[in-house]
């Protein structure tokens, strides 16, 4: 049971440049979520998915897309890099089963940066 | 967005307690979670309690959620230093999303 698993962990990219973050879990989770983390911001919520084929904007989604094909996968598209997106980025998901707290695992992370 | 304040850092001496406090503010959130993040690794649930609970307690950790002034709190009995990471508080809204705290660094040190 590997969890949550993202992919690349760490990445450079050129300022216009596309890239797709992996993430996959195998844990048959509904719910699936990417946020970003900045230094003293938190963690921010990009996009988020309730179930394959539902995908749905969270506070920051410009720049970013996704799809949900699967349960298990729930990629995140990066269409033009920009200095802007340099951050940690996080998959993370959850039952949505109330019994089941809710409580999300999370990926390891990727460390992207945009120079 | 909503915004889940909690203060930024905090340095305790090893052996004491730790008390990391937070506000939150959807009155109708179900969990309430406290998360912890070693360097370079991602986010792991520490604990979470849940909205009828005002108390939880779960080894050195004790949680403490005051409904009325949406308070919630994190006490770390005996710090180690191994304790030394960012501690998240969270709250979960509609649709399954959590709100992130920016995170309180706590340093345990001799």
């Amino acid at each position: 049971n590997a969890g949550v698993t993202q992919t690349p962990k760490f990445q450079v990219l050129k300022t216009g440049q596309s890239m797709t973050l992996q993430c996959a879990q195998d844990m048959n989770h509904e719910y699936m979520s990417w946020y970003r983390q900045d230094p003293g911001m938190g963690l921010r919520l990009i996009h988020y998915s309730v179930g394959a084929g539902i995908t749905d904007q969270g506070e920051v989604p410009n720049g970013y897309n996704v799809s949900r094909s699967t349960t298990e996968d729930f990629p995140l598209r990066l269409l033009s890099a920009a200095p802007s997106q340099t951050s940690v980025y996080f998959c993370a998901s959850s039952p949505t089963d109330i019994d089941e707290n809710y409580g999300y695992t999370f990926g390891s992370g990727t460390r992207l940066t945009v120079v | 967005g909503e915004d889940v304040e909690q203060s930024l850092f905090l340095s305790v001496r090893e052996g004491d307690s730790s008390v990391i406090n937070c506000t939150y503010t959807d009155s109708s959130s179900t969990y309430l979670y406290w998360y912890k993040q070693e360097p370079g690794a991602g986010l792991q649930l520490l604990t979470y309690i849940f909205s009828n609970m005002d108390m939880k307690q779960d080894q050195r950790l004790t949680v403490l959620l005051n409904k009325k002034d949406k308070h919630l709190s994190l006490r770390i009995a005996d710090t180690q230093t191994g304790d030394s990471a960012i501690y998240f508080c969270a709250e979960i809204f509609n649709d399954y999303k959590l709100s992130f705290g920016a995170g309180t660094t706590v340093t345990v040190r001799a």
